[in-house]
């Protein structure tokens, strides 16, 4: 079974603080991402990586930035937490474009 | 980004009633999906779609990629309470595999 982990189910931390969301897929998949969800806003793309050491912003990178140093591990950072980033995060993979995407159990962040 | 929009919103049905949701969406979408999420949990990939007009079904569930490639449909027959959760649809367009959302249908399944 397709197997998506991600570190932490539960985050709490304080403004300002540098946060380490990490993700990790048993796949072997080319692709991850970095979503966030939030009521009324529904899943919207932060991150995506298509391969070791690349990169790509989705459509709200501001105030993080992300780290893909081996295939199967993808690292959301937020440099300086802001209570704006409180949030539930999901980790998805997949194997090629138009593939199917698998996610996480997802990081429910509290920033204070 | 592109906009997908998801309807119902949330219902509201008996257990053993068939369900009916859909998204529709200006654009082309290369692939549909369908996935189910529960309170506190990730979504849960239900259905994959790949070509205009296909229909795929998933023991009770059945989802079908619309022939304008522009909107997909799910169907749950026989409802039964752990149908209860959130359902989203998501397409996909362009390159490298990026995804858009609907903004989900809560449904709620009365004993």
């Amino acid at each position: 079974d397709v197997k998506v982990t991600q570190s932490s189910r539960y985050l709490v931390k304080r403004t300002g603080e540098k946060v380490f969301l990490e993700c990790v897929q048993d796949m072997d998949h080319e692709n991850m991402f970095w979503y966030r969800q939030d009521p009324g806003l529904g899943l919207r793309l932060i991150y995506f990586s298509y391969d070791v050491k690349m990169k790509e912003k989705g459509d709200i990178p501001e105030g993080y930035s992300v780290s893909r140093e081996k295939k199967e591990r993808f690292s959301l950072i937020l440099e300086s937490a802001s209570t704006n980033q409180t949030s539930m995060y999901l980790c998805a993979s997949s194997q090629g474009s138009g593939e199917k995407l698998f996610f996480g159990s997802g990081t429910q962040l509290s920033v204070l | 980004g592109q906009q997908l929009n998801q309807s119902p919103q949330s219902m509201f049905i008996q257990e053993g009633e068939d369900v009916s949701m859909n998204c529709t969406s200006s654009s082309i979408f290369n692939t549909w999906l369908w996935y189910k999420q529960d309170p506190g949990e990730g979504p849960v990939l239900l259905i994959a779609l790949y070509k205009a007009g296909e229909l795929t079904s998933n023991g009770r569930l059945t989802a079908q990629f619309g022939i304008t490639r522009k909107d997909s449909f799910l169907n749950i027959s026989a409802s039964i309470p752990s149908d209860v959760g959130i359902y989203f649809c998501a397409g996909q367009v362009g390159n490298f595999n990026k995804f858009y959302f609907g903004s989900g249908t809560k449904l709620n399944v009365k004993p």
